[in-house]
């Protein structure tokens, strides 16, 4: 199956920062998301994104497939936003595969 | 329109019991996929079902099962449970086609295993 892998593993940011997750896939994916997992464990979409740029409020995504790499933007960070980050691929048929996540940190 | 359903929210059990999770799908979708989270292993696919049939199972023991109802509920059945299975458990369900679908996850099942 595919490999997954998101950098960087911890952030801290301080309130107002910006801040740029990325993700690299081992194969080309037919469907990429990135989730936010809230401190309770349910993990919430934030963009489905299997190739070009989407963006709501302050976060922002773009897939370029191509290259097999996935980027979240995080603008004017405030610590609602502090969580894991996630994203994860389907390759074919295969299930979703999810990288080990980004840890935010956003102090105030 | 109400999104995935998981019951119960926490759960605690003894070595050796079993134990049986809820799933109810958002209206209209046909596939619901289980996952594992632990803080070692993270994010791990246990099965998915598809209109009643098992479309993609990962790698765990038997003693992980599930299945799907006809209105697309599932349930998944952990037997003769052991400390490690001690995890959060997610569902989430999608339209299920094969190109690729959004998936939803449901808020989790918090098993602890004693």
């Amino acid at each position: 199956g595919i490999q997954v892998e998101q950098s960087p593993p911890d952030l801290i940011l301080q309130e107002g920062a910006n801040s740029t997750l990325r993700c690299n896939f081992s194969d080309s994916v037919n469907n990429l998301q990135w989730f936010h997992q809230n401190p309770w464990g349910q993990l919430i979409n934030l963009f489905y994104i299997p190739s070009g740029t989407k963006q709501n409020g302050r976060l922002s995504a773009t897939t370029v497939a191509t290259e097999r790499y996935s980027l979240l933007y995080i603008s004017s960070s405030q610590t609602t936003d502090s969580g894991v980050y996630f994203c994860a691929g389907e390759s074919g048929n295969t299930p979703l595969v999810f990288g080990k996540g980004t840890r935010l940190s956003v102090i105030a | 329109k109400a999104g995935v359903t998981q019951t119960p929210r926490y759960l605690i059990k003894t070595r050796g019991q079993q134990v049986t999770l809820s799933c109810s799908p958002i209206s209209g979708h046909r596939s619901v996929s289980w996952y594992q989270q632990t803080p070692g292993q993270g994010l791990q696919f246990l099965f998915e079902y598809f209109s009643e049939t098992q479309r993609n199972k990962g790698n765990f023991p038997g003693r992980f099962s599930g299945r799907q109802f006809s209105n697309s509920r599932s349930e998944m059945n952990v037997s003769t449970l052991e400390l490690g299975d001690s995890a959060l458990y997610l569902c989430a369900s999608s339209f299920g086609g094969l190109a690729g679908n959004e998936q939803f996850f449901g808020p989790g099942t918090r098993l602890t295993v004693l």
